[in-house]
C-alpha cells in the first residue's frame, strides 16, 4: 500500500539548517507531485511547498520562501525539504503528502505521512 | 491568498445525531472551465495525520463511509455527518486547492455530547 515516512526532524537552534526526508513506497513516485505541510503544536494545518513530478517546478508559502527548498530524487523515491535560517515559528510537525492525481503538480493531496517534529529553540 | 473560514470552532453532538459545519472562502473556488469546486475536507484524529474525506466539494473519497457528505458551491460549503459515530471525534478541516498557496480553514472540533 502507499506509504510515506518522514525523517530528519529534531531540535535545532534558531538560524541553523535542517534537512527533512520523506521515503515513498507503494506507488510510482515519479508520476506524482509531492507536498510538504506543517502543523505547529496545538494549531491548524499549513501548506509549505509543492514540487512537480519531475522536480523542475516548485511553489512555496510566503512564510518559507527563500529559506526552504523542496527537492526530490526519483531514483531513490525520496522527497526532501531543506530548511535554512530556521526561526522559532518554524517549530511544527512536518508532513509530506502525495498528490492525488498523476499529473505534473496535483494541488489535491490524498496520502500523508505520520510526520516528523522540528523544534527550533535556543 | 484565499482565506478559508470555518464555523463553528467546536461542536458537541450526541451519538447517532447529525453534525454539520461550515466553510467559507474569501473568493470563489469554482472553476468556470470545468464547473468544479476546488474544495476538500480532511479529518484529523488526535495524534494522526489528516485523512482526505471529500474532494470537488461533494465527492467522497474511496472507502469513506456514506454518512459523510459535502455540499455547497462558490464560496460556501458544508460537511455533514448524518449519524455521528464515536470514531468521528476529530478536527475537520476544509482546504482549497484552486490555487497556491493552498489554504486551510482553522478547523472544527467535533466531540460527543
Amino acid at each position: 500500500q502507499v506509504q510515506l515516512a518522514e525523517s530528519g526532524g529534531g531540535v535545532v537552534q534558531p538560524g541553523r539548517s535542517l534537512r527533512l526526508s520523506c521515503a515513498a513506497s507503494g506507488f510510482t513516485f515519479i508520476n506524482y507531485g509531492m507536498h510538504w505541510f506543517r502543523q505547529a503544536p496545538g494549531k491548524g494545518l499549513e501548506w509549505v511547498a509543492v514540487i512537480s513530478y519531475d522536480g523542475y517546478s516548485a511553489y512555496y508559502a510566503d512564510s518559507v520562501q527563500g529559506r526552504f527548498t523542496i527537492s526530490r530524487d526519483n531514483y531513490k523515491n525520496t522527497l526532501y525539504l531543506e530548511m535554512s535560517s530556521l526561526r522559532t515559528e518554524d517549530t511544527a510537525v512536518y508532513y509530506c503528502a502525495k498528490g492525488y492525481w498523476s499529473d505534473p503538480m496535483s494541488f489535491l493531496v490524498d496520502i500523508w505521512g505520520q510526520g516528523t517534529m522540528v523544534t527550533v529553540s535556543s | 491568498d484565499i482565506v478559508m473560514t470555518q464555523s463553528p470552532d467546536s461542536l458537541a453532538v450526541s451519538l447517532g445525531e447529525r453534525a454539520a459545519f461550515n466553510c467559507k472562502s474569501s473568493q470563489s473556488v469554482l472553476s468556470s472551465s470545468n464547473n468544479k469546486n476546488y474544495l476538500a475536507w480532511f479529518r484529523q484524529k488526535p495524534g494522526q495525520p489528516p485523512k482526505m474525506l471529500i474532494y470537488w466539494a461533494s465527492t467522497r473519497e474511496s472507502g469513506v463511509p456514506d454518512r459523510f457528505s459535502g455540499s455547497g458551491s462558490g464560496t460556501d460549503f458544508t460537511l455533514t455527518i448524518s449519524s455521528l459515530q464515536a470514531e468521528d471525534v476529530a478536527v475537520y478541516y476544509c482546504q482549497q486547492y484552486y490555487t497556491h498557496p493552498l489554504t486551510f480553514g482553522g478547523g472544527t472540533k467535533v466531540e460527543i455530547k
